[in-house]
């Protein structure tokens, strides 16, 4: 069992442009969630995505938006990037269908905007 | 809104010590708690978790108390050893019967002297 994967692991951006990240769950896993970690803080639940629709969302702008595919797998974009958007991104993933929601998380992707 | 507060945000202990750590929640209906060990560069790992039912659960030298009157629960680490140096955090959710988004306090960086 692989967990849960992200990609890239690293990735530097510009002011201005927009990236994608991806995020595959742990088998078995039906819903995904994404979480930013700022430098020193604790992850900040961006939104969570469960049969393909978006259920829950932190207090994140617009310029966030995901999507999850068929197979759970989800992508996180971020649109017109700021230089606060710079931080360790967080895909978890857990079973819907069981009270005991465990989370597991990737190893994240590190963004960087310069 | 939804609130977390953990402290210490830092604390060394010598090996062999006990470790406290504690966080306050804001959201009375939040059921689900639980605690997560992130060692430099890796991924967020949960070391154990509480339900609202249960007031106190231990797992070898881990041990988590939970006080749903004062909104408080806490992170006991006994004999502490080098190994347990890292950052911890602690989350709170509300769970149905589907995963729910995770709220987290800010960290603690533990560091244990050999």
């Amino acid at each position: 069992d692989a967990g849960v994967t992200q990609s890239p692991t690293h990735l530097i951006k510009t002011r201005g442009q927009q990236v994608t990240l991806r995020c595959s769950p742990k088998s078995g896993h039906d819903t995904v969630s994404w979480y930013q970690q700022a430098l020193g803080q604790g992850p900040q639940f961006i939104f969570q995505y469960y049969e393909e629709e978006e259920r829950q969302r932190g207090n994140f702008p617009d310029r966030f938006s995901g999507h999850q595919f068929p197979n759970y797998s989800s992508e996180l974009n971020v649109n017109a990037l700021l230089l606060g958007d710079s931080a360790l991104y967080l895909c978890a993933s857990s079973l819907a269908s069981r009270e005991d929601t465990e989370a597991f998380f990737g190893q994240g992707t590190r963004l960087t905007v310069v | 809104g939804e609130n977390v507060e953990q402290h210490p945000s830092t604390l060394s202990v010598q090996e062999g010590d006990s470790a406290v750590i504690k966080c306050t929640y804001s959201d009375s209906a939040s059921n689900y708690f639980p605690w997560y060990k992130q060692e430099l560069g890796k991924r967020p790992q949960l070391i154990i978790d509480i339900r609202s039912n249960v007031g106190e659960k231990k797992d070898q030298r881990i041990a988590v108390t939970l006080n749903k009157t004062a909104k408080h629960f806490s992170l006991h680490i006994t004999e502490t050893q080098p190994e347990d140096s890292a950052v911890y955090f602690c989350a709170a959710a509300e769970v149905y019967n589907q995963g729910g988004k995770l709220i987290f306090g800010q960290g603690t960086e533990l560091s244990v002297k050999p």
